[in-house]
């Protein structure tokens, strides 16, 4: 059954630093991994999805990254901005198409 | 567009009420996804339909729950009766392709007293 773990549970850093959160995976047989945006008492929002043939995607001031073999991917976020205060979700998509979930980063950023 | 929409929006119900959450997947979507989000178990998928066909419930908690999707524009996922353990979010997603990203909706958040 897959595992997905995200590190560390919650962040606090101050404006204009840049930052990496983590994701793990324990069935590296994935078909792509997601990064989701969760502000509070919303829905997600997607903001990338790296197939399991790439290394990396990026997106404005976020870059994420997958190594498939090893289970890991980062989102890394450039310049941080106190918008980008939310809960950041990795998921990974296996086959059977079903997403499973880690249990997210709380960032908060500090003007 | 107008994205993944859910209703309603929040539901107040007690013990042993109905309660039935409905979604609209984006126009074209062949698979439709039905989520529950707590603090104590995260995000976890209950259900999820291809072509209006439920494909895999595996995650549906009891017998309590069903859901159905009678066409392409229209799910529905019920809860029959409603305990306090299952005041949750509930959202609800869809994919053009299971390899391609999900899109969410906004949730219904549910309160059983």
């Amino acid at each position: 059954k897959q595992e997905v773990t995200q590190i560390p549970a919650a962040l606090s850093v101050p404006e204009g630093e840049n930052l990496v959160l983590n994701c793990s995976f324990t069935d590296s047989a994935i078909y792509n991994l997601q990064w989701f945006r969760q502000d509070p008492g919303k829905g997600l929002t997607s903001l990338l999805l790296i197939q399991s043939s790439q290394r990396e995607q990026t997106s404005g001031r976020l870059n994420a990254s997958l190594d498939k073999s090893s289970g890991r991917s980062t989102l890394y976020i450039a310049a941080s901005q106190p918008g980008d205060s939310a809960t950041y979700l990795c998921a990974v998509s296996n086959a059977g198409n079903m997403l499973t979930f880690g249990g997210g980063t709380r960032l908060m950023v500090k003007p | 567009d107008a994205g993944v929409i859910q209703s309603p929006r929040h539901e107040v119900t007690e013990m042993g009420q109905e309660v039935t959450l409905r979604c609209k997947p984006i126009s074209g979507h062949d698979y439709l996804f039905w989520y529950r989000q707590t603090m104590m178990r995260g995000l976890e998928l209950l259900i999820y339909f291809n072509n209006n066909v439920p494909i895999d419930d595996s995650g549906m908690p009891e017998d309590r729950f069903s859901a159905k999707m009678p066409n392409a524009s229209f799910s529905t996922l019920k809860i029959q009766p409603s305990e306090p353990r299952d005041s949750a979010v509930y959202f609800c997603a869809s994919s053009l392709h299971p390899t391609v990203e999900q899109f969410f909706g906004p949730g219904t958040r549910l309160t059983v007293l």
